[in-house]
């Protein structure tokens, strides 16, 4: 069965800092996966998706995430964090042998301080 | 392009009662998934449904149900409700055939059971 690890329960950094949201996965074959963001009270807003190809994606809002087949991970990077950054930040892994459904990791809550 | 409207916003309840939730899907996509985030928690997969069938379930009890009708919109029932029940209810669209699991979600109706 596929699954989602997200280690870092909450994460604090600087506005203008370098950010890193570690995400990995479980699933036998190449996954579809995703990265959302969820602010407080709000449905989830697409960041980025790897199906195939390139394993640097670039998404909105300036983040980008490299899938990495050996570690089994999917990390979300942005280079400068914005105050407005600050949300909850979903890693899921979908596959059309699941029925289509998507596995959501547990979250990190990204914190930004001035 | 309209994209994924869900009613209501808020709801109260009370256990045992019945609720209907309801969806519509984005302009042009063919297929609705529900999915139930509980406090702090990734959102869950519940069902989905493509040309008015259920089509995907996860790990929910029967007296979770669902309908689609033919505007592609969505209904998810849930009878009997429980305390446990209390989340966000999440529905995201999605067009069968096309990017495979590149689904849009909605805001999400916030349901508490008292």
């Amino acid at each position: 069965a596929q699954s989602v690890t997200q280690p870092d329960i909450h994460i604090t950094v600087s506005e203008g800092a370098s950010l890193e949201l570690r995400c990995n996965y479980s699933y036998g074959a190449t996954p579809y996966l995703f990265w959302y963001v969820q602010s407080p009270g709000q449905g989830l807003q697409l960041l980025l998706k790897y199906f195939s190809g390139d394993t640097l994606v670039q998404g909105i809002k300036g983040f980008e995430a490299e899938f990495k087949r050996s570690q089994s991970s999917f990390n979300l990077r942005k280079p400068s964090v914005h105050w407005s950054d600050a949300a909850e930040y979903f890693c899921a892994v979908g596959a059309k042998e699941y029925g289509n459904k998507l596995v959501f990791g547990a979250g990190t809550i990204l914190r930004v301080k001035s | 392009e309209t994209g994924v409207t869900q009613s209501p916003t808020h709801l109260i309840k009370t256990r045992g009662q019945q609720v209907t939730l309801r969806c519509s899907s984005q302009s042009g996509h063919n297929t609705v998934s529900w999915y139930q985030q509980a406090l702090g928690q990734g959102p869950q997969f519940i069902f989905q449904y493509y040309r008015e069938e259920e089509n995907g379930r996860g790990n929910f009890p029967p007296r979770f149900s669902g309908l689609q009708f033919p505007n592609y919109s969505s209904e998810l029932n849930v009878n009997a409700l429980e305390l446990d029940d209390s989340a966000l209810y999440l529905c995201a669209s999605s067009l069968a055939g096309g990017k495979m699991n590149e689904q849009f979600f909605g805001p999400g109706t916030r349901l508490t059971v008292l």
